[in-house]
């Protein structure tokens, strides 16, 4: 099966500074790439997702890259808020629409 | 719109207890998720219902979980007896269509096995 590798665990920045995430998989197959932001006591929250035929997509201050070949994916969040802090998880799905999650990265947002 | 909907929020129960967690999700959502996240590790699969037929049950860890979605709308997931390791945070999804569709996630059920 899947198996999502998600780095860094933990992540500190400064206030305005960026910050990127990363993430492997292991199925070829995959070719839907989610990534969700979940702050406390609520559940996840997509924030921005990529299908396999596409290697970026950017929406304001969030990025996310796509390497099929290397089977890598990245979050990018620029100009980072002090409310961009919370724990991220991405993911990796197949057509059956079942989602392999990653660890998780809990980034924090020093003002 | 309301979201999907979780029920309870929380739930402290003794080892050989039975609990019956409830999610109810988007209005015409076909597709509905369990998900478990035990002990700060990752979010892992559980079963999928499209309406009230279960697509995939192979993330189910063993028989002390029943899910169920009679007529396709809410559904039930029953942990019978209730193990220490079964503590954790029940999540519950939904989504429109099948191909890839984007999730939507209940806020959890934090169940402690006690």
């Amino acid at each position: 099966g899947e198996n999502v590798e998600q780095h860094p665990s933990t992540l500190s920045v400064q206030e305005g500074d960026s910050a990127v995430i990363k993430c492997t998989y292991s199925d070829s197959a995959s070719n839907y790439f989610p990534w969700y932001k979940q702050e406390l006591g609520k559940g996840p929250q997509l924030i921005i997702d990529i299908r396999s035929n596409v290697g970026e997509k950017k929406d304001q201050r969030i990025a996310v890259t796509l390497n099929k070949t290397a089977k890598h994916f990245s979050l990018h969040i620029t100009e980072t808020q002090p409310e961009d802090s919370a724990v991220y998880f991405c993911a990796a799905g197949d057509a059956g629409n079942m989602l392999t999650f990653g660890g998780g990265t809990r980034l924090m947002v020093k003002p | 719109e309301a979201g999907v909907t979780q029920f309870p929020s929380h739930s402290v129960i003794e080892k050989g207890q039975t609990v019956t967690l409830r999610c109810d999700p988007i209005s015409g959502h076909d597709n509905l998720y369990w998900y478990r996240r035990v002990m700060g590790k990752e979010i892992k699969f559980l079963l999928h219902f499209v309406k009230e037929s279960k697509q995939d049950e192979s993330g189910m860890p063993n028989n002390r979980f029943l899910a169920e979605r009679t007529g396709g709308t809410y559904s039930t997931l029953k942990v019978q007896p209730a193990e220490l390791e079964d503590s954790g945070v029940y999540f519950c999804a939904s989504s429109q269509g099948v191909w890839n569709s984007p999730l939507h996630f209940g806020n959890g059920t934090r169940l402690t096995v006690t």
